[in-house]
């Protein structure tokens, strides 16, 4: 079965220092990886993904992910932390599986989510 | 504005009591998906639809119902609402092109 795992609930960062939140996933074939972030009281808005080819992924708002097939991991990162960075942080893969056997069923399997908090 | 919209936002409701939740998006995408979101849980799918009259049961789909008569309309209906059914959920859509879900505000449902 596919899965995502975030390994941290929190991470807290100094603003203006780089920042990491975790993601590794276990697939059977070739992931579709994303980033989601949700913010205080308000829907999830998609940041980045990965499909294929280069494994720096830069998205939204200045953050980028690497993909490392090696190591099955998908992390987010952004050089320099902003406050208005903290939020909850979702990591997701597209499952391949369903009834019609393809891949695009289309549901996204999410890690359980990573709060970022950013201290001035 | 491309968006997917989700109503009522906020409701609190009695054991037992039929609600259905709406969802609608004007980006004429095929895919249409629920999620509850849970703390520590993440998200997880109760039911998609990959196109009008296709549904399918996702990850939670125990006491839900939904159904996708027109395109661009996936409500979810709760028969029986029951206190563990109390959760935020999220409506969620997405074309053929292969991007990611836009997902609507999502309804902070309690059940008392």
């Amino acid at each position: 079965a596919q899965s995502v795992a975030q390994p941290e609930d929190q991470v807290n960062v100094a603003e203006g220092n780089p920042l990491t939140v975790k993601c590794t996933y276990s697939v059977s074939g070739n992931p579709y990886l994303f980033w989601y972030v949700q913010y205080p009281n308000r829907g999830l808005q998609f940041l980045l993904k990965y499909i294929t080819g280069d494994n720096l992924v830069k998205g939204s708002y200045g953050f980028e992910a690497e993909f490392n097939k090696s190591q099955t991991s998908f992390h987010l990162k952004k050089p320099s932390a902003l406050v208005s960075d903290s939020a909850l942080y979702f990591c997701a893969v597209r499952d391949i599986g369903g009834r019609w056997g393809s891949s695009n069923t289309g549901k996204l399997i999410f890690g359980q989510g990573t709060t970022l908090q950013v201290k001035p | 504005e491309a968006q997917v919209t989700q109503n009522p936002r906020y409701l609190i409701t009695v054991t037992g009591k039929k609600l259905t939740v709406t969802c609608s998006q004007n980006m004429n995408h095929e895919y249409m998906s629920w999620y509850r979101q849970d703390p520590g849980l993440g998200l997880r799918q109760i039911y998609y639809s990959m196109n009008v009259e296709v549904t399918d049961k996702g990850d939670v789909p125990e006491g839900y119902k939904v159904s996708r008569k027109e395109k661009r309309n996936f409500p979810l209906i709760l028969e029986s609402p029951s206190p563990n059914q109390t959760s935020l959920y999220f409506c969620a859509s997405r074309g053929y092109n292969g991007g990611g879900y836009t997902f609507g505000s999502g309804t902070r449902l309690t059940v008392v």
